[in-house]
């Protein structure tokens, strides 16, 4: 078993739309969670981050981190065209821990 | 400012050739790490430094795999008698210094450098 899954999509909305990308991974002593976007032929860049379990919003975006059941979500509301790209879930057990990310979720936003 | 700079952008080698990768970090930031993505996948960690010393270098595949950040800045990888499964981009990023807490360091990529073992 992997230590991070993800669904690799692709995922395909109308604009406008609610988006909902998820993770689940296998060890529970992952305490940072994190979601990186990623466009293509770019580097993943930093979106949000999490430290245990509960929700934490940033504007369109709120991730959530469910622990008992190791599985992480990123919602985006009211998505745009500029949200398309790949949506890359990453963990880690302390913050001195390599981080382990998935394989990535890739999103479309059809205008 | 300047982001993280990776050069060469694009690296073709011959099988059994040597490759030095260079990765320039964002000015002031302490902890450098080294990945390898694969199309259609996360990055996988390789190994990373704070300052000059290399604090965890469990993701290099093998031994034909080395890094080294002499001054605590400019890092590179080498790869050794390069194979064919070699061939991925190589991403870095930097990050101000890995903290303890609840909080953690946001890493910031570089472009990558695509190697391509013929």
């Amino acid at each position: 078993q992997k230590e991070v899954e993800q669904d690799p999509g692709p995922l395909s909305v109308p604009e406008g739309a609610i988006v909902s990308l998820n993770c689940t991974y296998s060890n529970s002593a992952f305490q940072y969670f994190m979601w990186y976007r990623q466009y293509s032929r770019k580097g993943p860049e930093l979106l949000m981050y999490t430290y245990s379990s509960g929700n934490k919003e940033d504007g369109r975006f709120t991730a959530q981190v469910d622990k008992s059941s190791k599985y992480i979500s990123l919602f985006i509301r009211d998505s745009q065209p500029s949200d398309s790209a790949t949506y890359l879930c990453a963990l880690t057990k302390t913050s001195y821990d390599k981080v382990i990310f998935g394989p990535g979720t890739s999103l479309s936003v059809i205008p | 400012g300047a982001g993280v700079s990776q050069s060469p952008r694009y690296k073709v080698t011959k099988r059994g050739q040597d490759v030095a990768l260079r990765c320039d970090p964002i000015s002031g930031h302490v902890s450098l790490y080294w990945y390898r993505q694969a199309l259609g996948q996360g990055p996988e960690f390789l190994t990373y430094f704070n300052y000059e010393a290399q604090q965890d270098k469990s993701g290099l595949p093998n031994d034909r795999f080395s890094a080294e950040r002499p001054e605590g800045s400019i890092s590179t990888l080498t790869i050794q008698r390069t194979e064919q499964r070699d061939s991925a981009m190589y991403r870095c990023a930097s990050s101000l210094l890995r903290s303890s807490g609840t909080s953690t360091d946001t890493q910031y990529f570089g472009p990558g450098t695509r190697l391509t073992v013929l």
